[in-house]
């Protein structure tokens, strides 16, 4: 059974910095290209970050672009998102999802993680 | 950057037919993929490439896409069917992976 699981997520002062970790299992991770996606609690849904299998290609949306690095392990079938001069704004759920291929351009997501609650006070 | 604009909702009596629309330039020249979100749970992909079904996902919900328009349609639709529904596209001229804004659909 694949199962993602997030953590880190906290409630972190306007400048702060934050770690979020992914962990995978139920499937061969180092397969697989994964995302980051967040949502505003009650509003849509946004991307944050695609990493490769391999973690030789990422992308970043641009709202967090510049702040945000997105890393892998897949010896430990772990995923990361390191955070930095958060705003308010970024204050959301943030879910890891698996994508269906290896590449970072599939994104097709076709599990999730339960989400791990960032809060950025003012 | 590219757009994806859905209804903010869409109401339809149990048993009838639901259409949720995805509006974007030239869409249909691409892959589009939809998810289903019930409040309190991580989103659910309902099709993938348009119109593939995963696995468990019922017959009654489909997609087509074609033109500026993508549309997933939920016949004899349930109670059960009560959720968010997203559409989203991979941008290849931007490398960004876009969503829609969310359309609720409410069962009357």
């Amino acid at each position: 059974e694949v199962q993602l699981v997030e953590s880190g997520g906290a409630v972190v002062q306007r400048g702060g910095s934050l770690r979020l970790s992914c962990a995978a299992s139920g499937f061969t991770f180092n397969r697989y290209a994964m995302h980051w996606v967040r949502q505003v609690p009650g509003k849509g849904l946004e991307w944050v970050s695609v990493i490769s299998w391999d973690g030789g290609r990422i992308n970043y949306a641009d709202s967090v672009k510049g702040r945000v690095i997105l890393s892998r392990d897949n010896s430990k079938n772990s995923l990361y998102l390191q955070m930095s001069s958060l705003r308010p704004e970024d204050t959301a759920f943030y879910y890891c999802a698996k994508d269906s291929g290896p590449t970072a351009d599939a994104g097709v997501f076709e599990f999730w993680g339960r989400g791990t609650l960032v809060t950025v006070s003012a | 950057s590219y757009v994806l604009t859905q209804p903010p909702s869409v109401s339809v009596a149990p048993g009838k037919t639901a259409r949720i629309t995805c509006g974007g330039d030239n869409i249909g020249s691409g892959s589009v993929h939809w998810y289903q979100q019930k409040p309190g749970q991580a989103p659910v992909l309902v099709i993938s490439y348009d119109s593939d079904r995963p696995s468990g996902i019922p017959e009654r919900i489909s997609g087509s896409n074609s033109g500026d328009t993508a549309t997933l349609t939920i016949s004899r639709v349930e109670a059960g069917d009560e959720a968010d529904y997203y559409c989203q596209v991979w941008d290849s001229t931007t490398d960004h992976l876009v969503f829609g804004g969310g359309t609720k659909l409410t069962v009357l």
